[in-house]
C-alpha cells in the first residue's frame, strides 16, 4: 500500500507570493492533517480535514488555509509569504480521525524556503 | 489544553549501550501517548503508541515505552542502541475523540560507535 505522498518536495519562493502544497493520503484515509515544522517551533498543528470539512484548526493567520477534496487528497495554501513561513510541511493520514483506532501516518514533507 | 514536555533536547548514547528519552505529559482527560521517530530528510514514522491497556508497550526496532499515570510519563527506552537510530524522536498526545496531536519538542538521539 501506498503512503502519504506529499509534492512537491522541495519550493522556493518570494516574500509576498502565494504557494500550494499537495498531499495524497493512504488509500482508503478520510482525515488528513497538516502541520508546519521549524526549528524554532517544533511541529506545530494547522488543521486537520475529514470527509472534505475542516474538522480542526491551530493557531495560524488566516493566510493559512486548506481543503480537501472527495478523493481525500488535501491541499494547503499559503498566501503572502513571509520569510517566517520557511518550513517542513507535513502532511498526515489517517483512517477515520481518531487517534484511537488509527494513528497518523506521516509524509516525507515540503520543505519550503521563502527568499 | 494538553502538552508535551521532552526533557532533554539531545542524547549522545555509545553504541550498544541503553537509552531512555524522557517525556511527560500534561492534560485535563484521558490520552493517547505516542513516539514518533524522523530520519534525516524524511517525515515522521510511528514507533510505538499507547491507548489502553498495559502500560508497557513495544514497539518497532526494539523499542519499548512505559505509561505513568501517577508522573504522567511515557519514556522511551532502548535496551542496546545501534548506529542506525541515530534520529530525531517526537513524543505526543492526543486526547479522546480528538485528531489534533500535540508535539514535544524532540531529542536528537546521536550514536558514537
Amino acid at each position: 500500500k501506498a503512503g502519504v505522498t506529499q509534492t512537491p518536495r522541495y519550493l522556493i519562493k518570494t516574500r509576498g507570493q502565494q504557494v500550494t502544497l499537495s498531499c495524497s493520503p493512504i488509500s482508503g484515509h478520510r482525515s488528513v492533517s497538516w502541520y508546519q515544522q521549524t526549528p524554532g517551533q517544533g511541529l506545530q498543528f494547522l488543521f486537520e480535514y475529514f470527509s472534505e470539512t475542516q474538522r480542526n484548526k491551530g493557531n495560524f493567520p488566516g493566510r493559512f488555509s486548506g481543503r480537501q477534496f472527495s478523493n481525500s487528497r488535501s491541499e494547503m495554501n499559503v498566501s503572502t509569504l513571509e520569510l517566517g513561513d520557511s518550513a517542513l510541511y507535513l502532511c498526515a493520514s489517517s483512517l477515520e480521525g481518531d487517534s484511537y483506532n488509527s494513528p497518523l501516518h506521516f509524509g516525507n514533507g515540503t520543505r519550503l524556503t521563502v527568499t | 489544553a494538553q502538552s508535551v514536555t521532552q526533557l532533554d533536547s539531545q542524547v549522545p548514547v555509545f553504541e550498544e549501550a541503553p537509552v531512555e528519552l524522557r517525556c511527560n505529559y500534561s492534560s485535563s482527560v484521558s490520552v493517547y501517548l505516542f513516539w514518533y521517530v524522523q530520519y534525516p530528510n524524511q517525515g515522521l514514522q510511528l514507533l510505538l503508541k499507547y491507548l489502553s491497556g498495559s502500560t508497557l508497550v513495544k514497539g518497532i526496532n526494539g523499542f519499548e515505552a512505559e505509561f505513568n499515570k501517577s508522573q504522567t510519563s511515557f519514556h522511551l527506552r532502548k535496551p542496546s542502541v545501534h548506529i542506525s537510530d541515530t534520529a530525531e524522536y517526537f513524543c505526543a498526545v492526543s486526547e479522546l475523540g480528538n485528531e489534533k496531536l500535540t508535539f514535544g519538542t524532540g531529542t536528537r538521539l546521536t550514536i558514537i560507535p
